[in-house]
């Protein structure tokens, strides 16, 4: 079965503080995709990243990097010198290539508080 | 230029009567969803379509109809509302349905019940 768990319910940090979002998932989808969005206070859903199963290699956006390691079937959100507009809730989300549907399964969100 | 855009982005109601929220997108994508909100943030996908074909429908109740006129619209109907109706809608569309694409949501629509 396919899921999704993020552990982390909340986190607060002092600005400039670096933070890191935890998702485990599960599937037994050999080709599968996993995805970040951002939900900041005002309630849009922004798109952050995605990474195929095929695809293990870390990313860097600035001050966002996601770690991604099959053997623990994790993918891992990192904020490094958080901001306050950093402030939001987080996703992690999964979608299996044989589903052939595009339905993606969210985690139980992160919300993430950054004080000044 | 909005990508998704819903509408409306608040709808306060009286259980039991009849309400749509409209979604349309500019993206050019081939597929579109609704996906729900409830109080805890729980996102939990309802509908998915490809080119006006209904391609997930996840155990929703019968109530809630969505229909496509065209591939750039989705638009969600939802029959005799009930207080278990409140939540944020989100529409979304991606390039395909393979799972691959992401998902580009709207700024959701939320439901009150009164």
């Amino acid at each position: 079965a396919q899921k999704v768990t993020q552990a982390q319910t909340e986190i607060s940090v002092v600005e400039k503080e670096d933070v890191t979002l935890d998702c485990v998932y599960e599937t037994r989808d050999t080709t599968y995709y996993l995805f970040w969005y951002k939900q900041p206070p005002s309630g849009e859903l922004v798109f952050l990243i995605r990474r195929n199963s095929f695809d293990e290699q870390n990313e860097i956006s600035g001050r966002y990097s996601w770690n991604f390691q099959k053997s623990t079937s994790s993918f891992n959100f990192t904020i490094t010198a958080s901001q306050v507009v950093d402030s939001a809730v987080y996703f992690c989300a999964l979608s299996e290539a044989t589903s052939n549907t595009g339905k993606l399964i969210f985690g139980q969100g992160t919300t993430l508080q950054v004080k000044p | 230029d909005t990508a998704v855009s819903q509408t409306p982005k608040y709808l306060v109601t009286q259980m039991g009567n009849d309400k749509s929220i409209k979604c349309e997108q500019n993206l050019g994508h081939d597929t579109m969803y609704w996906y729900k909100q409830d109080s805890k943030k729980f996102l939990k996908i309802m509908f998915s379509y490809n080119n006006k074909e209904l391609i997930i429908n996840e155990t929703v109740p019968n109530r809630f109809s969505p229909k496509s006129p065209d591939k750039a619209h989705l638009n969600l109907h939802i029959n005799s509302l009930e207080l278990g109706d409140s939540a944020v809608y989100f529409c979304a569309s991606s390039q395909d349905w393979g799972g691959k694409a992401p998902q580009h949501f709207g700024d959701g629509t939320r439901l009150s019940i009164l």
